[in-house]
């Protein structure tokens, strides 16, 4: 089975921009998590979508967005982008066969760099 | 609220030492998950172990070892015969099983350098 797929791996902005991130869950998994890495902050949880509806949240500002697809891929939106969302963005996904939580698995990441 | 802690913030031993990475957690829940999980330069995390809360058997792998002690809410890593290959940074990490609570708490990390 093909694991978590993030595109694209690589990102520079600028100040002011926006930016879409993508994930694509292993086969079959149903629950897709966003999480940043800073190296002063860890790693910290964005938000989780199940079945295209976002079912928890951390604690980001609403410039920090996402959704899910019917076929369980997801994207995340960062608008009016700020020096300090300049991270590893890192998507996971899980089976949660019975929408519990359950294992997740990460992709490689996204790494954003804002100028 | 739910929190980890890894307070060995570096380890650097030479190759085919034993090393024991530190996990201790705080959490209400009565049930819940732990994890850890291995960072590679190439940034992404590689799954290791998952363990519920109500089994407190330790684990054994290969080279890796976990104890889990919920007396002590600690929940340690150990490789033994080190590798250089085994050189990343390792999160311990903390989850509910709460329905919809598909949240994990990560630890700061331990960055782990196996020397030739």
């Amino acid at each position: 089975k093909a694991g978590v797929t993030q595109t694209p791996r690589y990102l520079i902005k600028t100040r002011g921009q926006q930016v879409t991130l993508s994930c694509s869950p292993i086969s079959g998994h149903r629950s897709v998590s966003w999480y940043q890495q800073t190296p002063g902050q860890g790693l910290q949880f964005l938000f989780e979508y199940f079945s295209e509806t976002q079912r928890n949240k951390g604690n980001f500002p609403g410039r920090f967005s996402g959704r899910q697809f019917s076929n369980s891929r997801s994207e995340m939106n960062v608008s009016t982008l700020e020096l300090g969302d300049s991270a590893l963005y890192l998507c996971a996904s899980s089976p949660s066969r019975t929408g519990g939580p359950d294992t997740q698995y990460f992709g490689p990441g996204t790494r954003l760099t804002v100028l | 609220a739910q929190k980890v802690t890894q307070a060995q913030t570096e380890i650097s031993v030479v190759e085919k030492e034993d090393v024991t990475l530190d996990c201790v957690y705080e959490t209400r829940d009565t049930t819940y998950y732990l994890f850890w999980y291995k960072q590679p330069p190439s940034g992404e995390l590689v799954f290791l172990i998952r363990r519920n809360s109500f089994d407190e058997q330790n684990e054994i792998s290969g080279r890796y070892s976990w104890n889990f002690q919920k007396s002590t809410s600690s929940f340690n890593f150990t490789i033994t015969a080190s590798q250089v290959v085994d050189s990343a940074v390792y999160f311990c990490a903390l989850s509910g099983v709460i329905q919809g609570a598909q949240k994990l708490v990560f630890g700061q990390g331990t960055r782990l350098t196996i020397n030739p």
